[in-house]
């Protein structure tokens, strides 16, 4: 079945200390994203990969690093968390032309 | 970042009714795509529109993408229990899918 796996579900972690949440997708996409998805905002992108070893900042990067050695994985990390990074996370990938994304089925993340 | 406003933010009818949901920006956008989000769950893309002036049906539910591709509608006809859910517009300013703004979303609920 074509997916997008998100890990963990939930998470319940304290200030400043380092996660990450990881994100597989089996369907071949070049294209891979995360957003964050807070009431009334909608969904905000974080960062995105157009490729194995090409990353860029979306809108909201800041707190936020990711890394893209294979073409399937796609891990969000929070070097040190804070609550304002409490929020739903949404990974997300594309095929060519990138013009629909396909979602995980995300991550609770609250940070106390 | 490009902005795209939903209305209305809240939506609550009977089964049978009629609804219309309102996606506007003051940008043009290349493509818009409306997904269905249901709790817990991420979202999952309804349709893309890339035509000014373009409509597309699904069963009940008709899309239109303004003249000026700065605008779309979804109307639903004979709304069900079913289609309660949040319905978030997203548009894709260059048709590269890296640069994807979402709209705050409509929360639609549907009674019995």
């Amino acid at each position: 079945e074509a997916q997008v796996t998100q890990n963990p579900r939930y998470l319940i972690t304290v200030t400043g200390k380092k996660l990450t949440v990881t994100c597989s997708q089996n369907m071949n996409h070049e294209y891979m994203s995360w957003y964050r998805q807070d009431p009334g905002l909608g969904l905000r992108q974080i960062y995105y990969s157009m490729n194995v070893e090409v990353t860029d900042k979306g809108d909201v990067p800041e707190g936020y690093k990711v890394s893209r050695k294979e073409k399937r994985n796609f891990p969000l990390i929070l070097e040190s968390p804070s609550p304002n990074q409490t929020s739903l996370y949404f990974c997300a990938s594309s095929p060519p032309p990138f013009s629909e994304a396909f979602f995980g089925q995300g991550t609770r993340l609250t940070v106390v | 970042t490009q902005l795209l406003e939903q209305s209305p933010q809240f939506l609550s009818i009977q089964e049978g009714e009629n609804l219309t949901v309102y996606c506007n920006s003051s940008s043009v956008f290349s493509s818009l795509q409306w997904y269905r989000q249901e709790p817990g769950e991420g979202p999952v893309l309804l349709v893309t529109v890339v035509t000014g002036g373009e409509v597309k049906k699904l069963k009940r539910l008709t899309f239109q993408f303004g003249d000026a591709r700065k605008d779309s509608s979804l109307h639903i006809t004979a709304a069900q229990p079913g289609d309660t859910g949040l319905y978030l517009c997203a548009g894709d300013p260059n048709n590269a899918g890296n640069m994807l703004t979402f709209g705050g979303g409509t929360r639609l609920m549907v009674k019995p």
